[in-house]
């Protein structure tokens, strides 16, 4: 079944303790992206990826790193989580690039920053 | 000011009514997507719209894009449970090949 996973899928955690989301898609797609939600705000780009060993910044890039260093693969990096961090987080991935014509999401990722 | 303004930010409507979701841009559309989100999960692509006049169906949901009004529809017929949710829709309006969402509209039915 094509998909994209994202784990946790639930994480509480303390400030500063440095923290992992994993994103995986086994469709081969060469273009992966991370969103944030929050309450009013909607849906924000963090970072995404072209293809292997490219990434670039979204809109809100600041307190998070990424890696693209296998295709499949495309993990978050919380290095020093703050509670402004607090936020229900999207993995997503497609074949074509930016603007397919179908981008696959992940279940979502609930990060709680205390 | 937001980019993507959807209309209503929440709907309420009884079992088997019809509604209208409205997503309008500050700028030129070039393409718009409708993803829908049940509360809490991830997004389902729904339909992408990419000419003006388009209109596309799913099920019985229907979205059109006027690109003169930049705005873009979003209609659902007869509506059931399974329709509610939150719907979203997205574009690359800055043309730098980024999507840029909506806030969404929730969008609940009373049995």
């Amino acid at each position: 079944e094509a998909q994209v996973t994202q784990n946790p899928r639930y994480l509480i955690t303390v400030t500063g303790k440095k923290l992992t989301v994993t994103c995986s898609q086994n469709m081969n797609h060469e273009y992966m992206s991370w969103y944030r939600q929050d309450p009013g705000l909607g849906l924000r780009q963090i970072y995404y990826s072209m293809n292997v060993e490219v990434t670039d910044k979204g809109d809100v890039p600041e307190g998070y790193k990424v890696s693209r260093k296998e295709k499949r693969n495309f993990p978050l990096i919380l290095e020093s989580p703050s509670p402004n961090q607090t936020s229900l987080y999207f993995c997503a991935s497609s074949f074509e690039g930016p603007l397919p014509d179908t981008q696959y999401f992940g279940p979502g990722t609930r990060l709680t920053v205390l | 000011s937001q980019e993507l303004e959807q209309s209503p930010q929440s709907l309420i409507v009884q079992e088997g009514k019809n509604l209208t979701i409205n997503c309008t841009s500050s700028k030129t559309l070039y393409g718009l997507y409708w993803y829908k989100q049940k509360y809490g999960e991830g997004l389902i692509f729904l339909m992408m719209l990419q000419k003006g006049g388009e209109e596309k169906s799913h099920e019985k949901i229907t979205a059109k894009l006027d690109e003169k009004k930049q705005q873009s529809s979003l209609h659902i017929t007869a509506s059931q449970p399974s329709h509610a949710g939150i719907y979203l829709c997205g574009a690359d309006i800055r043309r730098d090949d980024k999507i840029i969402f909506g806030k969404g509209t929730r969008l609940h039915i009373l049995p």
